[in-house]
């Protein structure tokens, strides 16, 4: 069955450190693969989104991620943390058009 | 240009009380979803919706109704509710093709 794990539930970093989260699927064929932030009391919005092609994917507000295949993962980067990144994480696997499986998030807090 | 918009913003109910989440999308997006958002286990599909006059079961379907009113909404019904309802609940939009699912800002429920 197709599934998405993030492995760190909560990660804090210092404000300027960098960051990675991890994210890791298990689906059968190449997957479309999604990063989506989520503020307190908000909905998510997309960061990057990765579907075929360059493994590198840059997103918005600095983020970037890569696919890589051998490893069935696709961890989220950012080389200088700010502190209004400080939110909920979620990696998703688009299964086909209408199915997108969730992790269950990583929450970051960004010390100052 | 709103994008997608949830009403209620937060409602409590009773066990066994019966009510209608109302979600709209002003971006003509063909597919409409509906997630609901639990700690610790990411979002999860309850329907969606890939076309007006369409619906089909997500994930986790049991205790939910659908209907898919036009093209622009998308409601979600508790008949009975239950306390293993209690959830944030995202509507979501969607265009042609892989695009991107573009989320509301959520609906909080508490079933007493």
């Amino acid at each position: 069955a197709q599934s998405v794990t993030q492995p760190d539930i909560h990660i804090t970093v210092s404000e300027g450190a960098s960051l990675e989260l991890r994210c890791n699927y298990s689906y059968g064929a190449t997957p479309y693969l999604f990063w989506y932030v989520q503020s307190p009391g908000q909905g998510l919005q997309l960061l990057l989104k990765y579907f075929s092609g360059d493994t590198l994917v840059q997103g918005i507000k600095g983020f970037e991620a890569e696919f890589k295949r051998s490893q069935s993962s696709f961890n989220l980067r950012k080389p200088s943390v700010h502190w209004s990144d400080a939110a909920e994480y979620f990696c998703a696997v688009g299964v086909n058009n209408n199915d997108m499986r969730f992790g269950a998030g990583t929450r970051l807090t960004v010390k100052p | 240009n709103a994008g997608v918009t949830q009403t209620p913003k937060f409602q409590v109910l009773k066990t066994g009380q019966s009510m209608t989440l109302q979600c709209a999308q002003d971006m003509n997006h063909n597919s409409m979803y509906w997630y609901r958002q639990d700690p610790g286990m990411g979002l999860r599909l309850i329907y969606y919706s890939a076309s007006e006059g369409t619906t089909d079961k997500g994930e986790v379907p049991n205790g939910y109704n659908v209907s898919r009113l036009n093209k622009r909404e998308f409601s979600l019904r508790l008949e009975s509710a239950a306390p293993s309802q209690t959830s944030v609940y995202f509507c979501a939009s969607r265009g042609g093709g892989l695009e991107t699912q573009y989320f509301g800002p959520g609906t909080r429920l508490l079933v007493l």
